[in-house]
């Protein structure tokens, strides 16, 4: 059974700070990977996506990276801004290109002004 | 583009009452999901659709039944609610070849 964990629940940083989100899957056979950002009340929204033959996705200031083998994919947070602060959810695409989204429990992001 | 749309946005039921929670998507999508998600946790996934017609068992079935006569809409229905169903509900939808999913912005489910 697919079991996605993400480390750290929750992360408190001072602006600025460079960061990063980490997020481990058990079972390899992967489809892609997704991040999402998820605001209190608010629906999902999709930051990036890494097709299982990639090894990083890149937009502006985030940058996420795979590593299938070892089974763990980071998001990586340039200079963040209070505005960032948000929960950020990992999932896996398992059971090839007609599977299920698999998601982590999310870690809670506060950046302080 | 309205995206993933839902209905309603809130709602507090009594138990042994039933609702339908409405979903709608404008984005010709062959793909819908409804999932659950409670405090603290992630995501998990009650029913899918792979297309108008055909519909499959997630994860966190019981309680649920889902219907799919059109590629647009996505219902899911409960039948006799329960405390354990309070929740905040989303449903998603995506297009072919395991692109992105759309999420919609939820119903915030209480059963009393």
């Amino acid at each position: 059974k697919q079991e996605v964990t993400q480390i750290p629940a929750a992360l408190s940083v001072p602006e600025g700070e460079n960061l990063v989100l980490n997020c481990s899957f058990t079972d390899s056979a992967i489809y892609n990977l997704q991040w999402f950002r998820q605001d209190p009340g608010k629906g999902l929204t999709s930051l990036l996506l890494i097709q299982s033959s990639q090894r990083e996705q890149t937009s502006g200031r985030l940058n996420a990276s795979l590593d299938k083998s070892s089974g763990r994919s980071t998001l990586y947070i340039a200079a963040s801004q209070p505005g960032d602060s948000a929960t950020y959810l990992c999932a896996v695409l398992y059971g090839g290109s007609q599977g299920n989204l698999i998601f982590g429990k999310g870690t809670k992001l506060s950046v302080k002004p | 583009n309205a995206g993933v749309t839902q209905t309603p946005k809130f709602r507090i039921l009594k138990i042994g009452q039933s609702m339908t929670l409405q979903c709608t998507q404008d984005m010709n999508h062959n793909y819908m999901y409804w999932y659950r998600q409670d405090p603290g946790m992630g995501l998990k996934l009650i029913y899918y659709s792979v297309g108008a017609g055909i519909t499959d068992k997630g994860e966190v079935p019981n309680g649920y039944n889902v219907s799919r006569s059109t590629t647009e809409d996505f219902p899911l229905r409960l039948e006799l609610a329960a405390p354990s169903q309070t929740s905040v509900y989303f449903c998603a939808s995506r297009g072919e070849g395991g692109n992105t999913q759309y999420f919609g912005p939820g119903t915030r489910l209480t059963v009393l």
